[in-house]
C-alpha cells in the first residue's frame, strides 16, 4: 500500500529561521499528498495539500510542492514563528477508505 | 458548513471501568467516519473506520468496539478499560467518494482519556 517516511524531530529553531520538514512517499499513480497540522492539546488541522504532480500547496505561510521525480513532498517555510510550535504530519490516501499518516515531526519554535 | 464534535473533552476512568467515546458530524451526508488513538507522544494510530450505518472495519484486535447508530455518529466502547487504553482519541470524517478512494479528513477535538 501507500506509505510516507517524514523525518524525525524534533526540531528545535529560532524565531524566523527558515524550516524545512522532510517526507517522502510510497505510492500506486499519483495520489493527493497532505499535511497536517497538530496544536497542543488539539486535533489535526488541515495546514495544506496538493492533488497533482507539481502541484505546489499553500497556506500560513507554509509550502509543499508535490515532486513526482523524488516522490517528496517537503514542508517548508520562510521565517517560523513560535506560533507555528506544533506536530506536523505527512499524509496520503492508502488502500479503501484509509489514510496513511506519517510519524509527525515536533517542531519548538523558540523566541 | 461541516462542524464535528467529540465527548467528553477529557475523561480518567479506573481499569474495568466501561466506556463511551461520542463523535456527531454536522453539515453533510453519509461520511466516512474514523477513529484514532494516539498514545503520548506517538502518531496516529486507526481504530476503526465506517463507510456507512452498521458498518464497520476493525483495524486492530482489542478491547475497544466501534458501533454508527445514525449516519452521523460514530461510537467507540470497551466493556472493561485497561491502563494502556490511555491515550488522545480522535475521531474523523472524509466525504465519501466510493469504495476504493478517500478523501481530505477533517478531524475532532478529542477526547483525552487517562485509565488509573
Amino acid at each position: 500500500g501507500n506509505s510516507v517516511t517524514q523525518m524525525e524531530g524534533p526540531v528545535t529553531l529560532s524565531e524566523e529561521a527558515f524550516l524545512t520538514i522532510n517526507c517522502t512517499y510510497t505510492a500506486t499513480g499519483y495520489p493527493s499528498l497532505f499535511w497536517y497540522v497538530q496544536y497542543p492539546g488539539e486535533g489535526l488541522q488541515l495546514l495544506l495539500k496538493a492533488t497533482k504532480a507539481d502541484d505546489k500547496g499553500s497556506n500560513k505561510g507554509f509550502e509543499a510542492t508535490y515532486r513526482k521525480e523524488t516522490t517528496s513532498f517537503h514542508l517548508e517555510k520562510g521565517s517560523v514563528q513560535v506560533s507555528d510550535s506544533a506536530v506536523y504530519f505527512c499524509a496520503l490516501p492508502n488502500t479503501g477508505n484509509q489514510f496513511y499518516f506519517g510519524t509527525g515531526t515536533s517542531l519548538t519554535v523558540i523566541p | 458548513s461541516q462542524t464535528i464534535h467529540q465527548w467528553p473533552a477529557t475523561l480518567v476512568q479506573p481499569v474495568g471501568s466501561p466506556l463511551s467515546l461520542e463523535c456527531t458530524v454536522e453539515g453533510t451526508s453519509n461520511p466516512n467516519l474514523y477513529w484514532y488513538r494516539q498514545a503520548a507522544g506517538r502518531g496516529l494510530q486507526l481504530l476503526f473506520y465506517s463507510v456507512g450505518i452498521g458498518q464497520i472495519s476493525s483495524e486492530v484486535p482489542q478491547n475497544l468496539s466501534a458501533s454508527r447508530p445514525q449516519d452521523r455518529q460514530f461510537i467507540l466502547s470497551s466493556k472493561k478499560l485497561l491502563l494502556s487504553d490511555s491515550g488522545f482519541y480522535l475521531c474523523a470524517w472524509s466525504v465519501n467518494v466510493g469504495p476504493s478512494s478517500t478523501d481530505t479528513q477533517y478531524f475532532g477535538p478529542g477526547t483525552r482519556l487517562t485509565v488509573l
